[in-house]
């Protein structure tokens, strides 16, 4: 298995709701990742884990939780977003340092 | 994290070769290189990559120069499905992706 997978593909939420994106790759990677994407723009790094542990948040508001309940799962709990939260959000993994991303094929999220 | 520099787009006709550049001129000696595609809402996809000596693969080639201060993927034969934008990026540790160029291909 060779893939990254993230459920759901698509996502319509309310602002008051409380949802979860799920990411999971059994690659054995150490190093997974969520990236939002805007419309016409790069993905952003948000968060790294790194063997189960978060490494890095980029200043990412709390009403994104992120959370690595074991090496193959990655979350993204979700709870009331904005309308600008509205994007691709992208989960990858890799091996370790310096080898190549695999990202899954997003999850498009749009907050009414 | 360091730097690179693309065009925002460029344009090739189907079945010629693609030279898309990239300057990195603030590398470090422990960064890779590395090139992904992404098309219309699908993820980014791995293209190549390389540390100092060019690079070749079934999708794509990578030339890098001598001083690493700059790099060229090189697709030698644009389809269609190559339309996308591509990403050049320099990792030690995450990536962080720059605005990368669109290619578009001509029939």
């Amino acid at each position: 298995d060779t893939e990254v997978t993230q459920t759901p593909k698509h996502l319509v939420m309310g602002m008051t709701n409380k949802k979860s994106l799920k990411c999971e790759q059994h690659m054995g990677h150490r190093a997974m990742y969520w990236y939002k994407q805007k419309a016409k723009k790069p993905p952003e790094l948000m968060f790294v884990y790194s063997y189960e542990k978060l490494s890095i948040n980029e200043s990412v508001p709390s009403r994104f939780s992120p959370e690595c309940p074991n090496s193959s799962l990655l979350n993204l709990h979700l709870h009331a977003l904005q309308p600008e939260d509205s994007a691709l959000y992208l989960c990858a993994s890799r091996e370790r340092a310096g080898l190549r991303y695999t990202f899954g094929s997003g999850t498009r999220l749009t907050v009414v | 994290d360091a730097k690179t520099t693309q065009p925002n787009s460029m344009e090739s006709n189907e079945e010629e070769p693609v030279h898309l550049p990239c300057n990195h001129s603030t590398i470090s000696g422990t960064d890779y290189i590395h090139w992904y595609r992404q098309l219309p809402s699908q993820g980014p996809e791995y293209v190549i990559h390389g540390l100092t000596s060019n690079v070749n693969n079934r999708m794509a080639s990578l030339a890098i120069a001598e001083d690493r201060k700059s790099s060229t993927l090189i697709l030698h034969r644009a389809t269609l499905r190559d339309a996308a934008v591509y990403y050049c990026i320099l990792s030690r540790n995450q990536f962080y992706f720059g605005t990368g160029t669109s290619l578009t291909v001509i029939p």
